[in-house]
């Protein structure tokens, strides 16, 4: 699986729009990006995935660069409650590679801390 | 509700009894993963089942057992705790084969092992 690098830690204010960087330039054609959060040892929660067009859902959008080398996370209202550990995670389909185990390789991620 | 869960939430043990953490799911997955999570090394997966009667070592078996006897239940065996599985545990579930890699967690069974 390739390998993501995100920023250890951002902030955002309450109400504005949270953008979460990920990079990915190793990426290759068959890899989804996935997007999970943990907030404070809470069991990880998933967000959203893409391939390469941006996708949008309740909770979030994603938007992946058309070389697909990095994407951003959107949160467009952030709240106090989506300050959390944000995993960027780059994974092949069922049966291929690492996916075998179905293992997801967390990072470090990026510690988004809402502030009032 | 969807949902994963996982009993105890909390538990203090001694070296050597034997304990079992239970992990359940409503949602007719086939996959299900138990990891553990410690300071500095992020989520470790331990063991992993593709459906009943399919399991395997994940990176971390060393000192667990488990099963998958139903779809539903995976539970994780610690025969001999030791004070270096002292560690928050985390149960997953996920339908098996399809594009998408959306697994839902358990809320964690935070693990002291005196």
């Amino acid at each position: 699986d390739a390998k993501t690098t995100q920023p250890t830690s951002m902030d955002c204010a309450e109400g504005r729009a949270a953008n979460l960087p990920c990079n990915h330039s190793t990426i290759s054609g068959n890899e989804y990006v996935y997007w999970y959060r943990q907030i404070h040892s809470q069991g990880p929660q998933y967000i959203i995935h893409g391939l390469k067009n941006n996708e949008t859902n309740e909770m979030a959008s994603l938007i992946i660069t058309e070389d697909r080398k990095s994407s951003t996370l959107i949160l467009p209202h952030a709240t106090l409650r989506d300050t959390a550990v944000y995993y960027c995670i780059v994974r092949t389909l069922w049966g291929q590679g690492s996916s075998n185990t179905g293992k997801l390789i967390f990072g470090q991620g990026t510690t988004l801390q809402v502030k009032p | 509700e969807a949902q994963v869960t996982q009993n105890p939430r909390y538990l203090i043990t001694v070296t050597g009894k034997k304990l079992t953490v239970t992990c359940s799911q409503n949602m007719n997955h086939e996959y299900m993963s138990w990891y553990r999570q410690d300071p500095g090394l992020g989520l470790r997966q331990i063991y992993y089942s593709m459906n009943v009667e399919v399991t395997d070592k994940g990176d971390v078996p060393e000192g667990y057992k488990v099963s998958r006897k139903e779809k539903r239940n995976f539970p994780l065996i610690l025969e001999s705790p030791s004070p270096n599985q002292t560690s928050l545990y985390f149960c997953a579930s996920s339908h098996f084969g399809t594009s998408s890699h959306e697994q839902y967690f358990g809320p964690g069974t935070r693990l002291t092992v005196t």
